[in-house]
């Protein structure tokens, strides 16, 4: 099945500076790539996705690329704020073979901002 | 719409007891799945289900059952708890799983297995 790797594990930022998150996959058939943010004892939410058709995507301060090549993408955050400290998963799935439908997560990035 | 709803929130068994974690969602999706989360191990799929009937297993099935008689409901049953089994048990559906449409998650059961 796909092995999703996510680097780093923890990443300390000041405010104001930018951000940058990675995950690998495995599998080349997959084609969908969504990242989550969880707040402190909160549930995961969606906060950007990316399908394999595509190689950048943004959504104001948030971007995420894809590189299919080197099966790997990046989450991209600008002007960091205080507020974008959480625990932030990258995810891959592919809607081909016996996985159809299952969505791999990487272990988590655990983001904080300082003012 | 209340979305997914998970209960309980909290739940505390003794090694052997069974339980059952109840999920909703009134989103009509086909697709609903359970995550338990550890510290520093991610979300990590136990068991999904494409559709009323049909269920499958993830990676960390063992311990646990779970059916599909609603599109509805995916109620998770652990057999005998175990230590082991101390988590953030979240359940989340979408339209088509991981083909390209959003995973909705409920708000998460804290269990402790003493």
């Amino acid at each position: 099945g796909e092995n999703v790797e996510q680097h780093p594990s923890t990443l300390s930022v000041q405010e104001g500076d930018s951000a940058v998150i990675k995950c690998t996959y495995s599998d080349s058939a997959s084609n969908y790539f969504p990242w989550y943010k969880q707040e402190l004892g909160k549930r995961p939410q969606l906060i950007i996705d990316i399908r394999s058709n595509v190689g950048e995507k943004k959504d104001q301060r948030i971007a995420v690329t894809l590189n299919k090549t080197a099966k790997h993408f990046s989450l991209h955050i600008t002007e960091t704020q205080p507020e974008d400290s959480a625990v932030y998963f990258c995810a891959a799935s592919t809607d081909r073979g016996s996985t159809l439908g299952r969505l791999y997560f990487g272990r988590g990035t655990q983001l904080t901002v300082w003012p | 719409n209340a979305g997914v709803t998970q209960t309980p929130k909290f739940q505390v068994l003794k090694t052997g007891q069974s339980m059952t974690l109840q999920c909703a969602q009134d989103m009509n999706h086909e697709y609903m799945s359970w995550y338990r989360q550890d510290p520093g191990m991610g979300l990590r799929l136990i068991h999904y289900s494409v559709g009323a009937g049909i269920t499958d297993q993830g990676e960390v099935p063992n311990g646990y059952n779970v059916s599909r008689s609603t599109t509805e409901d995916f109620p998770l049953r652990l057999l005998s708890a175990a230590p082991s089994q101390t988590s953030v048990y979240f359940c989340a559906s979408s339209w088509t799983g991981g083909r390209g449409s959003p995973l909705h998650f409920g708000n998460g059961t804290r269990l402790t297995v003493t």
